[in-house]
């Protein structure tokens, strides 16, 4: 059984690019949720999405955005980035969107934006 | 407004004696709780959980104690091992729009000295 993978691993950016980070979930998981983590701070919740819509989301402002695709893989897209979106992001899996269903993450990919 | 809260950013504890970690909460909505411990470079794994209904589940060596009244819970490790020197983070789920979104605390970094 695979695990949730991300990547890239690291990432170098400057302020008003955008960047994509990429997620391939648990094999039988089809719901995925990002978070971000800033440093010091617990993980915080971006928006998760179930079934390729998303599903509920935290407050993040518009320029973060996603999508799912049919093999439940994800993408997670900033746009504008901003000095402050330096954090790992980490992306998790479930089998369900519903609350008695375990979430497994993934190593995370370590954003810096300068 | 933090609704999850660890107040002690690191915790040293000699190998073989007990660790407890404190969390505080502050949303009277919380009906479920999470530990997660994270190495460096690792995502988040879970160690156990706690349903509302309870007030104490055990699990090896690990123990999570809620109290609802003061809206409490702790996580007593014993005896503590070198391997569980990590970042032990308290979270909650907000199913909020049936989505399954998890609240952390910022973290406690649990250092076991051998």
């Amino acid at each position: 059984e695979t695990g949730v993978t991300q990547s890239p691993t690291h990432l170098i950016k400057t302020r008003g690019q955008q960047v994509t980070l990429r997620c391939s979930s648990q094999s039988g998981h089809n719901t995925v949720s990002w978070y971000q983590q800033a440093l010091g701070q617990g993980p915080q919740f971006i928006f998760q999405y179930y079934r390729e819509e998303e599903n509920g989301r935290g407050n993040f402002p518009p320029r973060f955005s996603g999508l799912q695709f049919p093999n439940y893989s994800s993408e997670l897209n900033v746009n504008a980035l901003e000095l402050d979106d330096s954090a790992l992001y980490l992306c998790a899996s479930s089998k369900e969107g519903g609350v008695d269903n375990e979430q497994f993450f993934g190593p995370g990919t370590r954003l810096t934006v300068l | 407004d933090q609704q999850v809260k660890q107040n002690s950013p690191s915790l040293s504890v000699q190998e073989g004696r007990i660790s407890i970690l404190n969390c505080d909460y502050t949303n009277s909505m919380f009906d479920y709780f999470l530990w997660y411990k994270k190495y460096p470079a690792e995502g988040p794994t879970f160690l156990i959980s706690i349903s509302s209904i309870k007030d104490k589940n055990e699990d090896g060596r690990f123990t999570v104690f809620l109290n609802k009244s003061a809206k409490h819970l702790s996580l007593h490790i014993v005896p503590s091992q070198p391997g569980d020197s990590a970042v032990h983070f308290c979270a909650a789920p907000n199913s909020g729009a049936g989505s399954y979104q998890l609240t952390f605390g910022k973290g406690t970094k649990l250092s076991v000295i051998p």
